[in-house]
C-alpha cells in the first residue's frame, strides 16, 4: 500500500515568492492534515479535514497561508508570499475517520522542506 | 502549541544499551503515540499506547503510560545505530465524540547511538 506522497520534496525560494505544496494521502483516508515543523521542534498543525470540509483550521495564518482539498483526496498549501520565518518543514499525513473513542493512527509523509531566502 | 514535553533533549549512549524516552503533557488524554525521525525524513509511527493502559511492548520497544502523573516513558532494548533519530511523544485529546482528531507533539528527544 502507498504511503502519504508529497512533493516537492525540497523548494528554495526566494522571500516574497509564492511556493506550493501538494499531498496525496492514502487511498481511503478521509482526513487529511498540514503539520509545520520549526527547526528543532515538533509538528504543529495547519489545519485538518474532514473529506473536503477544514474542520480545524485555527493555527493557519490565513493572510499569507491557504489551503484547498478538492475532490476530497489531493491537497495543496500555498503560501503567498513567503517570509523568511516559513522556513520550515511542511508534514502531510493522512487517516481514516473513525467512530469509536480509540483513535486511529495518523501516517505521515516524508515532508516537504521549505527553505527561504 | 505543544503539549508533550520530551526528556531529554538529547541523548547519546553506546550501541547494546537501553535508552530511556520520557514524555510529560498537560491536558486529558485518550491515547498517546511515540513517533521516529530519521534525519532529513518523515515521521514513522512506533507505537500506540491508549489512556487505558499501562504498559505496551513491540519488539525492541516499550511503553508505560501514567495517566495520573500525566506522563510516558519509552524504552529502546539493546539499542543499534540505526535507532539513532528523534522521537517525538503525541497525544490524542480526550474527548470521546465521534471523527477525525489531531494529534499534538513534544519537541521530541534526539537520540544518538554510538557504533
Amino acid at each position: 500500500e502507498a504511503g502519504v506522497v508529497q512533493s516537492p520534496r525540497y523548494k528554495i525560494i526566494e522571500k516574497k515568492q509564492p511556493v506550493a505544496f501538494w499531498c496525496n494521502p492514502i487511498s481511503g483516508h478521509n482526513t487529511l492534515y498540514w503539520y509545520r515543523q520549526n527547526l528543532g521542534q515538533g509538528p504543529e498543525l495547519l489545519i485538518r479535514y474532514e473529506n473536503e470540509e477544514a474542520v480545524d483550521d485555527s493555527q493557519l495564518p490565513k493572510d499569507r497561508f491557504s489551503a484547498e482539498r478538492l475532490k476530497g483526496v489531493d491537497s495543496t498549501l500555498k503560501i503567498q508570499p513567503a517570509e523568511l520565518g516559513d522556513s520550515a518543514v511542511y508534514l502531510c499525513a493522512s487517516s481514516t475517520w473513525v467512530t469509536d473513542p480509540i483513535r486511529n493512527t495518523i501516517y505521515f509523509g516524508e515532508g516537504s522542506w521549505l527553505t527561504v531566502v | 502549541s505543544q503539549q508533550g514535553e520530551e526528556d531529554p533533549q538529547a541523548l547519546s549512549i553506546q550501541e547494546g544499551e537501553n535508552a530511556t524516552m520520557n514524555c510529560s503533557y498537560k491536558t486529558s488524554i485518550n491515547n498517546l503515540q511515540w513517533y521516529r525521525q530519521n534525519s532529513g525524513r518523515g515521521l514513522v509511527h512506533l507505537i500506540l499506547i491508549r489512556s487505558n493502559e499501562r504498559e505496551k511492548h513491540s519488539g525492541r520497544l516499550r511503553v508505560t503510560l501514567d495517566t495520573s502523573k500525566k506522563s510516558s516513558s519509552l524504552l529502546i532494548t539493546a539499542s543499534r545505530a540505526a535507532d539513532t533519530a528523534s522521537y517525538f511523544c503525541a497525544t490524542a485529546p480526550g474527548y470521546s465524540g465521534a471523527g477525525s482528531y489531531q494529534l499534538t507533539f513534544g519537541k521530541g528527544t534526539k537520540l544518538s547511538v554510538i557504533p
